[in-house]
């Protein structure tokens, strides 16, 4: 059974310091991982998607690495705003998709 | 484009009780896929439907049951619920071509 860690379970920063989440996982066997954004009582935005082949993916302040074989990945967000706050979720897609709990952000101005 | 888009927002129930949710995907999505989340337990994937077709389910009991539509929208049931089923219940779509999933608002439910 698949099992998703996300470490820290919650992180305060001041305004404008990067931002460092991680993820790990038990099987490598996985088609891509997902870095998801949630805000208070709200749905899923995805943010990246990296297939099993690539080693990142980059979306404006947003970069994922993934390390396949030592099962981790890293979300970075650079130059953090306070808009940035919310639960940031790691899921792995080895033909479900299997959460962490999430790493909650406060970004203080 | 409108996103996926779940209904009813809120929902009270008393435990026993059963309960329909429904789901409409992105038009054109045919994939569908249903997540519970508890703060105790964090997102659980329910099943996934493809054309009408269910295509993996997770761990939860046969109280738990669901369906798609030729139209892709979908709809989960839960019978004789149970305290434990209060949730927030979400579904996603995503697109034959890609693999992001698309997530609803989601569903809040009660259960007293």
């Amino acid at each position: 059974k698949q099992e998703v860690t996300q470490i820290p379970a919650a992180l305060s920063v001041p305004e404008g310091e990067n931002l460092v989440l991680n993820c790990s996982f038990t099987d490598s066997a996985i088609y891509n991982l997902q870095w998801f954004r949630q805000d208070p009582g709200k749905g899923l935005t995805s943010l990246l998607l990296i297939q099993s082949s690539q080693r990142e993916q980059t979306s404006g302040r947003l970069n994922a690495s993934l390390d396949k074989s030592s099962g981790r990945s890293t979300l970075y967000i650079a130059a953090s705003q306070p808009g940035d706050s919310a639960t940031y979720l790691c899921a792995v897609n080895d033909y479900k998709l299997s959460f962490g709990a999430g790493t909650t952000v406060t970004v203080r101005a | 484009k409108a996103g996926v888009t779940q209904t009813p927002r809120y929902l009270i129930k008393t435990r026993g009780q059963q309960v329909t949710l429904s789901c409409s995907p992105i038009s054109g999505h045919r994939s569908v896929s249903w997540y519970q989340q508890t703060p105790g337990q964090g997102l659980q994937f329910l099943f996934e439907y493809f054309s009408e077709t269910q295509r993996n389910k997770g761990n939860f009991p046969g109280r738990f049951s669901g369906r798609q539509f030729s139209n892709s929208r979908s709809e989960m049931n839960v019978s004789t619920l149970e305290l434990g089923d209060s949730a927030l219940y979400l579904c996603a779509s995503w697109p034959d071509s890609q693999e992001t999933q698309y997530f609803g608002p989601g569903t809040r439910l009660l259960v007293l």
